[in-house]
């Protein structure tokens, strides 16, 4: 069975820096889709960035960007000029291509100090 | 607001009563999911529903838990005989299926919280 594994339980980041968020998942299969959460203290989980393992360049979406390394199966999220509305827990997620299941890590609690 | 959403928000019962929650997906999606997200953990897929057909089910869903999409819009989960372990965050998602892509992004409610006492 697949799995995902978010080693950092909390991470902390000073306002206008960067911080990066470490994801690693097991996998056998070839075609799959990586994914970032965020969930934010009592409001829905939205989706931050996607990458196809197909892909090899790197997914950016504004301030956030991912380091995918495939053969370490390595899935990191980097946060740039941390804002304040950054504070959430961020879930990194695995989808085997052609299923519908998600699978989650346990998540990483980001904080943003002003 | 034209998201997913679940009702209740928030639902208290004591061990042994049984709980339906419901979920309204976003209007043209005809995929809609279910996941549990207990304290510390990240969500664990339940079920799915393509229109009205439920078409995988997690071990994680006991005897105890049903769900129904009866006419490919909204959906229920309802929990018989609750157990102080099925204290959790009940997510519902959707998604729509078509087009050449194989992904289909999900899209997820606020979630409702079951606390049994």
């Amino acid at each position: 069975a697949q799995t995902v594994t978010q080693s950092q339980p909390e991470m902390s980041v000073q306002e206008a820096e960067t911080v990066t968020l470490s994801c690693t998942y097991d996998t056998s299969e070839s075609d799959y889709y990586l994914f970032w959460y965020k969930q934010p203290p009592s409001r829905q989980m939205i989706l931050v960035i996607r990458q196809e393992a197909y892909k090899q360049q790197n997914a950016t979406e504004n301030r956030f960007s991912v380091n995918f390394q495939k053969a370490a199966k390595s899935f990191s999220l980097k946060i740039s000029d941390s804002q304040l509305g950054d504070a959430a827990m961020y879930f990194c997620a695995y989808l085997e291509g052609g299923s519908e299941k998600l699978v989650f890590g346990k998540g990483t609690k980001l904080t943003v100090n002003p | 607001d034209t998201g997913v959403s679940q009702n209740p928000r928030h639902k208290i019962t004591k061990r042994g009563q049984n709980v339906t929650f419901r979920c309204d997906p976003i209007s043209e999606h005809n995929r809609l999911y279910w996941y549990r997200q207990t304290l510390g953990q990240g969500p664990e897929f339940l079920t799915y529903f393509q229109n009205e057909a439920q078409l995988e089910k997690s071990r994680l869903l006991s005897d105890r838990f049903s769900a129904e999409r009866p006419k490919g819009s909204f959906s229920t989960l309802e929990i018989q005989r609750t157990e102080q372990g099925d204290s959790a965050m009940y997510l519902c998602a959707s998604s729509m299926r078509g087009g050449l892509s194989s992904y289909n992004e999900q899209f997820f409610g606020p979630g409702t919280r079951l606390t049994v006492l």
